[in-house]
């Protein structure tokens, strides 16, 4: 059974505070890995997909990192702000699939003014 | 930009009862895919089209949950009959080719009662 896991499952953090959160995965038979932030209400909306071992991405205050051989992704934000506040999704792409994403439950990040 | 066009937005039906969805993907994103999200739980994928086709229905309940896309553009999903544990969020997302990142709709919150 291919497992994605993501910790912590919520965050209440204040505003101007940096955090991070993990995202767990198999190691073998990687693709890509993807991070989605979803607002209460909105669409899920794609932040990074990340493919090789060692990669960085950054979107404005929010960055990832990637390490393939042991399955873990990190997720930073930095000086947190309200509008931050979502539930973050990581999925793993495997390749020998067809593009099917396997999602973690997420982690529900709370920004308090 | 572009979306992924969704409705209805939420539904409430009796169990028993039958029900449909209906998602129009970006034009030209040959890959959509039907996930459902079960609360506290990451989404899952029930069924991906590529064109017309069906690549991947393994997740799908068949004997209950049916799925199509004619002509290779927007789709439909049918419950028949819902069960009260059907509730859940039900997302459509397409993608232009298996391995970019995917393009969420905004959902379709069904409760069965």
């Amino acid at each position: 059974i291919l497992n994605v896991e993501q910790s912590p499952q919520s965050l209440h953090v204040q505003e101007g505070d940096s955090t991070n959160f993990t995202c767990s995965f198999p190691s073998s038979n990687f693709y890509a890995l993807h991070w989605y932030r979803w607002e209460t209400a909105k669409s899920p909306e794609a932040l990074f997909v990340m493919t090789l071992n060692g990669d960085e991405k950054k979107k404005g205050r929010i960055s990832a990192t990637l390490n393939t051989k042991e399955g873990y992704s990190y997720l930073y934000i930095k000086g947190s702000q309200p509008e931050d506040s979502a539930t973050y999704l990581c999925a793993w792409h495997g390749s020998s699939n067809t593009g099917k994403l396997i999602f973690g439950q997420g982690t529900t990040l709370q920004v308090k003014p | 930009e572009a979306e992924v066009a969704q409705s209805p937005r939420y539904k409430i039906t009796e169990k028993s009862q039958a029900v449909a969805f209906w998602c129009d993907p970006i034009s030209g994103h040959a890959t959509l895919y039907w996930y459902r999200q079960i609360l506290g739980q990451g989404p899952e994928l029930l069924v991906q089209f590529q064109d017309e086709s069906v690549v991947d229905d393994s997740q799908l309940p068949k004997d209950r949950f049916s799925a199509e896309r004619l002509k290779g553009v927007d789709s439909t999903l049918k419950i028949q009959p819902a069960e009260l544990g059907d509730s859940a969020m039900y997302l459509c997302a397409s993608s232009l080719m298996t391995d970019y990142g995917y393009t969420f709709g905004s959902g379709t919150r069904l409760t069965v009662v």
